[in-house]
């Protein structure tokens, strides 16, 4: 059973602060990564993608892969409350679009 | 408007009741997929389309039927729904072009069986 595991959390962060958000998945031969947000009661939204191992970034927003650690990470900088919501890991193979999802964990941003 | 649109937003059905979500996206995304999302159980994919008439299935397929006869459409159907089918359905769609990936989920149905 392929997996994708994340801290449900709440991860708490004042505002101004960098969140950082985990995820790990089992499968070695995934490829391609996604972080999502979702506020509640909303439908899930892509913030990033990320395919190589190493870091990207858009905005405030980082994604960092390292495919021997089976690890990927959401580092959210100058964290606004409005930035509270469930963020959404998942894993793919490459060139398909069949993804497994994380449960999400959920940030707090405190003003 | 471009975008996606599912209908109904919300259902209450019977248990062995028929029921078809509806999902309906303007870009002419290739790509089209199903997902229900419960707690505890993040999103699960049901089935995903990638292209016309093209279905496939994904991790939770049992019990569910689709078809997809126009690029725009791709309904789901709950053949004899079952209170385990209670649930939020979320439909999407996703184009990739090169490097960059696009994906947008509709609003979902949020789908009770009594």
């Amino acid at each position: 059973q392929k997996e994708v595991e994340q801290n449900s959390g709440p991860l708490s962060v004042p505002e101004g602060a960098i969140a950082s958000l985990n995820c790990t998945y089992s499968d070695r031969g995934s490829q391609s990564f996604f972080w999502y947000r979702q506020y509640s009661g909303k439908s899930p939204e892509l913030i990033m993608f990320i395919y190589s191992n190493g870091d990207k970034e858009d905005g405030r927003f980082t994604a960092q892969l390292n495919k021997a650690s089976q690890y990927v990470s959401l580092l959210i900088r100058d964290s606004q409350p409005s930035d509270s919501a469930t963020y959404l890991c998942a894993v793919g193979q490459r060139d398909t679009d069949k993804l497994i999802f994380g449960t999400g964990t959920r940030l707090q941003v405190f003003p | 408007d471009a975008g996606i649109t599912q209908s109904p937003r919300y259902k209450i059905t019977e248990t062995g009741r028929q029921v078809t979500l509806m999902c309906h996206q303007t870009w002419s995304h290739s790509y089209m997929f199903w997902y229900r999302q419960d707690l505890g159980h993040g999103l699960r994919l049901i089935y995903y389309s990638a292209a016309a008439d093209i279905t496939d299935k994904g991790e939770v397929p049992d019990g569910y039927v689709v078809s997809r006869s126009k690029t725009e459409n791709f309904p789901l159907t709950l053949e004899s729904a079952t209170r385990s089918q209670t649930s939020v359905y979320f439909c999407a769609s996703t184009v990739r072009q090169g490097a960059t990936y696009e994906q947008y989920f509709g609003p979902g149905t949020r789908l009770t069986v009594t």
